[in-house]
């Protein structure tokens, strides 16, 4: 069954600290896989893109890391801040399909 | 703002009622999709259309629930008889179709209510 598992459920953190967020997945075959970033309440908003053949891929503060032998990926976030406290969300699609699995997402919380 | 607009943003409704959502995709996309969210969980795909052509349905989308893109442009989401257990964050997104990637750009969703 094709999955995607993150961890942790929820993290919080100070401003200006460093996290990593990680993620799990059992798909197959693997097309690529996205971080998403979700706002409460909006809608979730692309960070990156990341195919097989990419290991580490960044936006910003944001870094993201696939390792496709052992289905992982991490998503960085370096020097926080206050707008980062969201729901980031893994998302992988699976070759030949339109449709993506999602993970249940990390809350994450930064406080001053 | 990623270009997709979703109407109305809230939705509150009382359990029988029918409601009706609307999706505005970027306007070259001629791909859309809907997903439910629930609280704590990443959306749940429902359907997607390629043009105005349904192309395929989760089985989580009931009788109840139907789906509309008439002009390939934009889509309707249309629940009848909703029930508490309808009550979610639908979304919307879109993507083109020559994109291999298959990026899909998601609206701000719709919240619904139902008491």
């Amino acid at each position: 069954k094709n999955q995607v598992e993150q961890s942790p459920q929820s993290l919080i953190i100070l401003e200006g600290k460093n996290c990593t967020l990680q993620c799990n997945y059992t798909v197959s075959p693997f097309s690529n896989l996205r971080w998403y970033k979700q706002d409460t309440g909006r809608g979730p908003v692309s960070l990156t893109i990341m195919t097989f053949s990419e290991n580490t891929k960044s936006n910003g503060r944001y870094t993201a890391t696939l390792d496709a032998d052992t289905k992982q990926s991490s998503l960085h976030i370096t020097a926080s801040q206050l707008s980062d406290s969201a729901s980031y969300i893994c998302v992988v699609r699976a070759g030949g399909y339109n449709k993506l699995i999602f993970g249940a997402g990390t809350r994450l919380a930064v406080h001053p | 703002d990623t270009g997709v607009s979703q109407d109305p943003r809230h939705k509150i409704t009382k359990r029988g009622q029918n409601v009706t959502f609307r999706c505005d995709p970027i306007s070259e996309h001629n791909r859309l999709y809907w997903y439910r969210q629930t609280l704590g969980q990443g959306p749940e795909f429902l359907t997607y259309f390629q043009n105005e052509a349904q192309l395929e349905k989760s089985r989580l989308l009931s009788d109840r629930f139907s789906a509309e893109r008439p002009k390939g442009s934009f889509s309707t989401l249309e629940i009848q008889r909703t029930e508490q257990g309808d009550s979610a964050m639908y979304l919307c997104a879109s993507s083109l179709l020559e994109d291999r990637r298959n990026e899909q750009f998601f609206g701000p969703g719709t919240r619904l209510t139902v008491l």
